[in-house]
């Protein structure tokens, strides 16, 4: 299996800019988790998918954030507008179930200026 | 409100030396247990996982850890450090309707 596939791996944008960042999960993971890690803030979920649902977005920080699954296999994470402090890395995770471990994507690094 | 602490967010040690990263849980119920380890530039691995059973678990790369229910713990050891173990280190509990992550332990292996 190829992992947990995310793009792009780097995004430069400005602020006001949308940003979208992809994941594909593992086959055959029901549950799709999504991250942001900074290092003032360390590493914070942000919402969770079981079987496409959104179970929980508590972690979102605020309405400019927006989390899709339309399917199986592909989630978007969208920021709109982005500001500089949206700078981090985001990470993708997928899970065969909300209790066992996770597998981890690569991370989007993101900078807005 | 349900947690997990990593006692020390830094720690050195030489290499050959022993490794110990602490890290404790809060779960009222029985917990499944996680390390991982972020290596620079790179998304978290998994190292070792307690769910039932033999409570001491042995991971990669020559990682152990034992939980204990008695002291909440569930601390990360491997008896002689290299060089190639300097990385973040999580420790993360999961019950029936949380995920928790700690908040790392930075390690460094000093030659």
């Amino acid at each position: 299996d190829a992992g947990v596939i995310q793009s792009p791996r780097h995004e430069v944008t400005e602020m006001g800019q949308e940003v979208t960042l992809r994941c594909k999960p593992i086959s055959g993971h029901d549950y799709l988790f999504w991250y942001r890690q900074t290092m003032m803030r360390g590493l914070e979920l942000l919402i969770y998918f079981n079987n496409n649902v959104p179970i929980d977005d508590s972690g979102m920080p605020e309405d400019r954030f927006s989390a899709k699954m339309p399917n199986a296999s592909f989630s978007t994470l969208k920021i709109q507008p982005s500001e500089p402090r949206d700078s981090a890395v985001y990470f993708c995770a997928s899970s065969i179930s909300r209790r066992h471990e996770q597998y981890f994507g690569p991370g989007t690094r993101l900078t807005v200026t | 409100a349900q947690s997990v602490t990593q006692l020390g967010s830094h720690v050195s040690v030489s290499e050959g030396a022993l490794v110990l990263l602490r890290c404790n849980y809060s779960s009222s119920v029985p917990p499944y247990l996680f390390w991982y380890v972020q290596y620079p530039n790179q998304g978290l691995q998994l190292l070792l996982k307690y769910t039932t059973g033999a409570t001491l678990v042995k991971g990669i790369n020559g990682f152990e850890a034992e939980f204990k229910k008695s002291e909440t713990s569930f601390h990360l050891t491997k008896p002689s450090a290299h060089m190639s173990d300097a990385a973040e280190y999580f420790c993360a509990e999961t019950s029936y309707d949380k995920v928790i992550f700690g908040p790392g332990t930075s390690l460094s292996v000093i030659p």
